[in-house]
C-alpha cells in the first residue's frame, strides 16, 4: 500500500522551461512534505519543505505547491538548468498512532535538455 | 565540513555472511537513521536513534541490528546476510523536524 506516490517516473524538460513534479499521498495524517534531490553516487539532498497550513512555499527557482483536499503536492523548478537533472522524492511526514512517520516516495527522474 | 559519513562504500557479501555499515555525523544532531533503496520504491527506514542510547525499529527491521555508540555514530548489522538484502543503504541524520534529512552518500551492498 503506497501512501505516497510520484506517478511519473521520469520527465523530460528543455532548459529555460518550467519543470513540474507530482506527488500524491493518501493518509490524512500527514501535515509536513519535503522534497529532495538525489544525483547519482550520492545520497539525496533536502531541497523544499512545506506545513500543511501553507499552500505554497518558494526558495529562488523552487516552489512547492499543497492542495489539501486533493492530497497532492507539486514541485516547480523555473527556469530548469542542465544542472538540476536529478532523481526527485517527495516524502510526507506525521504523527499516527504508530508513531512520527515519514514515508517516500519512489522518486521522478528529471532530465534536462540543454 | 563532512556532514553525515558512511563506511563502506562498496561492499559484496556472500549468503550467510555478516558485516557492519558504519556511519558518523558531526553536526551535533540527536537523531540518526539507516535506510535502505531498492529500484521503483521509496527510501524506507530500517531503525532509528531519537538520541543517543536509545534505537527503534523502522518499516523493514527484519534481518538488520543497530548500535547508536554515541552522539557521533549510528552503525548497522547484518548477522547473516541474505540475497533481499542486496541495496543501497542511505545513513541520515537531522537537527529537528523542520530542518530535513542529511544523508550519507550511501553504501551499495550486493549479496550473492
Amino acid at each position: 500500500d503506497q501512501q505516497v506516490k510520484q506517478n511519473s517516473p521520469s520527465l523530460s524538460v528543455q532548459e529555460g522551461r518550467i519543470s513540474i513534479l507530482n506527488c500524491d499521498y493518501t493518509n490524512s495524517m500527514f501535515d509536513y512534505f519535503l522534497w529532495y534531490k538525489k544525483y547519482p553516487a550520492e545520497g539525496p539532498t533536502f531541497l523544499i519543505s512545506i506545513s500543511s497550513i501553507k499552500d505554497k512555499n518558494e526558495d529562488g527557482r523552487f516552489t512547492v505547491f499543497l492542495n489539501k483536499s486533493a492530497k497532492h503536492l507539486s514541485l516547480h523548478i523555473v527556469p530548469s538548468q542542465p544542472g538540476d537533472s536529478a532523481v526527485y522524492f517527495c516524502a510526507a511526514e506525521g504523527e499516527d498512532t504508530g508513531g512520527f512517520k515519514t514515508i517516500f516516495g519512489a522518486g521522478t527522474r528529471l532530465f534536462v535538455k540543454a | 565540513n563532512a556532514g553525515v559519513t558512511q563506511t563502506p562504500k562498496f561492499q559484496v557479501l556472500k549468503t550467510g555472511q555478516s558485516m557492519t555499515l558504519q556511519c558518523a555525523q558531526d553536526m551535533n544532531h540527536n537523531s540518526m537513521y539507516w535506510y535502505r533503496q531498492d529500484p521503483g520504491m521509496g527510501l524506507r527506514l530500517i531503525y532509528y536513534s531519537a538520541s543517543e542510547g536509545t534505537t527503534d525499529k523502522g518499516e523493514v527491521p527484519n534481518g538488520y541490528n543497530v548500535s547508536r555508540l554515541n552522539k557521533r555514530e549510528f552503525s548497522l548489522r547484518l548477522e547473516s546476510a541474505a540475497p533481499s538484502q542486496t541495496s543501497v543503504y542511505f545513513c541520515a541524520s537531522r537537527p529537528d523536524w523542520v530542518s530535513g534529512y542529511t544523508f550519507g552518500s550511501g553504501t551499495r551492498l550486493t549479496v550473492v
